[in-house]
């Protein structure tokens, strides 16, 4: 059972270069996000998709683009990385069924830009 | 969105009952209560959720007040594993809203 799997789980860039990161779910779950934390705080949402083909705006989504092409997948891009953006990004998956569905939680990509 | 208050840290011993409280005074009544926890290096782990009444799993037990606006997660004989940061997030359809956790340290 893969569940949620991140990709890459380490990136270094430098200032003003862009990347994607990769979620990948095998629990054919409608509800995907993305959050970024931060050293010490709580978990932040950036964006989220609630179905193939759509995306949402969460608490911090400055700086950040998505595409939910294909139902499995949420990729998160960063046009012009900066060092604000350093932070470790974990993406999370759920079933439809309102809030009573649990989130499962990938093992998280630590990104840091300098 | 409001977030939840939670102490920022709590100390047990190895083996004795733990009580992680939570206040959420301005839940509204569809959004649920989730617990999730964090070891060092990991992403969040699911623990348990409510939205009315008590509950009971594996892992722990989830007391809801009577007017929902505090819980308190209950960590029945705590060990070494369980040192953890504990989120209390108030679940709505769509979305978890994180505050910052417990920090729990557990003795032996």
């Amino acid at each position: 059972n893969a569940g949620v799997t991140q990709t890459p789980k380490f990136r270094v860039l430098k200032t003003g270069q862009s990347m994607t990161l990769l979620c990948a779910q095998d629990m054919n779950h409608e509800y995907m996000y993305w959050y970024r934390q931060d050293p010490g705080m709580g978990l932040r949402l950036i964006h989220y998709s609630v179905g193939e083909g759509t995306t949402a705006k969460g608490e911090v989504p400055d700086g950040y683009n998505v595409s939910r092409l294909k139902k499995q997948n949420f990729l998160l891009g960063l046009e012009s990385a900066a060092p604000s953006q350093t932070s470790v990004y974990f993406c999370a998956s759920r079933g439809f069924t309102g809030g009573g569905q649990p989130q499962h939680f990938g093992d998280g990509t630590r990104l840091s830009i300098l | 969105d409001a977030k939840t208050t939670q102490p920022n840290s709590m100390e047990s011993n190895e083996e004795e009952p733990v009580h992680l409280p939570c206040n959420h005074s301005t839940i509204s009544g569809t959004d649920y209560i989730h617990w999730y926890r964090q070891l060092p290096s990991q992403g969040p782990e699911y623990v348990i959720h409510g939205l009315t009444s008590n509950v009971n799993n594996r892992m722990a037990s989830l007391a809801i007040a009577e007017d929902r606006k505090s819980s308190t997660l209950i960590l029945h004989r705590a060990t070494l594993r369980d040192a953890a940061v504990y989120y209390c997030i108030r679940a709505n359809t769509d979305k978890l809203i994180f505050g910052t956790g417990t920090r729990l340290q557990v003795f032996p």
